[in-house]
């Protein structure tokens, strides 16, 4: 089945620094690539659908300035937390729709997450 | 506002037994059910889903019941596993249409965390 992975599974940063995380469709294209951020024992809060080739649309809440996400490719977005900080710490997963198309189902595919600890 | 509710927030359930999981919803357009399966530092995974026009889907040992009406679908696991402890999530989204199994911006309920004990 398609997969989708995220890099890196984990990172450590210090206050005030910036941290990328990608997110790549392996197998299929995505146009449409979701963020999501999660919190220990709770559910998933979408903060962006990234559209590639155009602006990402951020949820009520999110900062666009804060968490910038760039599709610029339809295999690969990425996601910078800039000047991160310790509130920034949280599990972030992103999940990708393959092209709805001859051998593509339009289903939703989710990558591993990536833990993010801001000191 | 909570879009989709889901019960309970954990669940015991012995080795064999069935696990029942529910969710209701207040969004009448949305049209695709999905059920995912998520272990600890990983990333969902989808179980089983199911359209409005239909009222039961059955994958394995894991089933779907769907009651439009009373707007409410719930998830079915036959002889539960200790493997099968993990956390899930319902989900839904709307203006799927007739494009395929595809999910758009999902709403997820606020999730299950199961155990199934020996």
């Amino acid at each position: 089945g398609a997969v989708v992975s995220q890099h890196p599974s984990r990172v450590i940063c210090k206050s005030g620094t910036s941290v990328k995380i990608e997110c790549r469709s392996l197998d299929f294209q995505a146009t449409t690539m979701f963020w999501y951020r999660q919190f220990p024992k709770q559910s998933l809060m979408l903060m962006a659908t990234s559209n590639e080739g155009s602006k990402a649309t951020y949820e009520q809440g999110v900062e666009k300035d804060k968490f910038l996400i760039n599709h610029a490719s339809l295999t690969l977005s990425t996601l910078t937390v800039t000047s991160a900080h310790p509130e920034d710490s949280s599990f972030y997963i992103c999940s990708a729709r393959d092209r709805p198309g001859t051998g593509a189902t339009g289903e939703l595919f989710f990558g591993e997450g990536s833990r993010l600890t801001v000191l | 506002q909570q879009q989709v509710k889901q019960s309970p927030q954990s669940l015991i359930v012995q080795k064999g037994g069935i696990s029942i999981i529910n969710c209701a919803y207040e969004n009448t357009a949305f049209d695709y059910f999905p059920w995912y399966q998520q272990f600890p530092g990983k990333g969902p995974a989808l179980l089983i889903a199911i359209r409005p026009d239909v009222s039961e889907k059955k994958e394995g040992r894991f089933t779907i019941s769907f009651n439009k009406s009373a707007k409410q679908f719930s998830l079915h696991i036959m002889d539960s596993q200790p493997g099968d402890s993990a956390t899930y999530f319902c989900a839904a989204s709307q203006g799927e249409g007739n494009s395929g199994a595809g999910s758009y911006q999902l709403t997820f309920g606020k999730g299950t965390k199961l155990s199934v004990i020996p």
